[in-house]
């Protein structure tokens, strides 16, 4: 079965750029959506955005203006950088893979999500 | 953009029945499929109902979703509840605007 493993720096400090890597494994990354989500302490989920295998991406618009997500087929990999980061951007980040998409005038969306990977505790503090 | 609103906490008591409900501001609830996660203290999220009514191998049947059109909203209804349904349960949804909403989140406690 498919796993996500999360991982990069726990700590970036006020205005740099936060990266991370989610690893695939048990299957490909080619044919599917894949997701980052975060999760602030105490907090609910926020939709990052996703990248389709091919390099197609969708961002919330909340965060468009600061985040790229890139895929690296090679490794099985897909990647996050936000940048400009403050205290707000302070969270558990998680991986996942939406099960199913729904396809509807040129334009798909993702199902529910699973698997997700563990996720990863990102600080942004000085 | 539309949000989905759901109850901040719920409670109740073992064997009990409780339902968590997740309201749509715009938009039609019918319109676009539901799922819904539990997460516990110190985990990922895990998927309990997704496209609105269908649950995944594995979770109990006491675990239900419903969609009603006339109050906008969907629905997690857990029977027979147990200690370990304590968790946060969240719903989520879309729209051609808006691939991916989550709902803010219920705290369900089993006193």
């Amino acid at each position: 079965q498919v796993q996500l493993q999360e991982s990069g720096p726990g700590l970036v400090k006020p205005s740099e750029t936060l990266s991370l890597t989610c690893t695939v494994s048990g299957g490909s990354i080619s044919s599917y959506y894949w997701s980052w989500i975060r999760q602030p302490p105490g907090k609910g989920l926020e939709w990052i955005g996703y990248i389709y295998y091919s390099g197609s991406t969708n961002y919330n618009p909340s965060l468009k203006s600061r985040v790229t997500i890139s895929v690296d087929t090679s490794k099985n990999q897909f990647s996050l950088k936000l940048s400009s980061v403050t205290a707000a951007d302070t969270a558990v980040y998680y991986c996942a893979r939406p099960a199913a998409t729904y396809c509807s005038g040129g334009s798909c969306y993702p199902g529910w999500f699973d698997p997700w990977g563990q996720g990863t505790l990102v600080t942004v503090s000085s | 953009n539309f949000m989905l609103t759901q109850p901040h906490s719920v409670s109740e008591s073992p064997g009990k029945t409780v339902t968590i409900s997740c309201t749509r501001s715009s938009g039609s609830i019918a319109s676009n499929y539901v799922q819904w996660y539990q997460q516990r203290p110190g985990s990922a999220p895990t998927t309990v109902i997704y496209e609105d009514n269908q649950r995944p191998s594995g979770v109990p049947d006491r675990f239900s979703g419903s969609i009603d059109s006339s109050s906008n909203s969907a629905s997690l209804t857990i029977s027979g509840l147990k200690t370990e349904d304590e968790a946060d349960y969240y719903c989520q949804s879309y729209d051609s605007s808006n691939p991916v909403v989550f709902g803010g989140g219920t705290k369900l406690t089993v006193l």
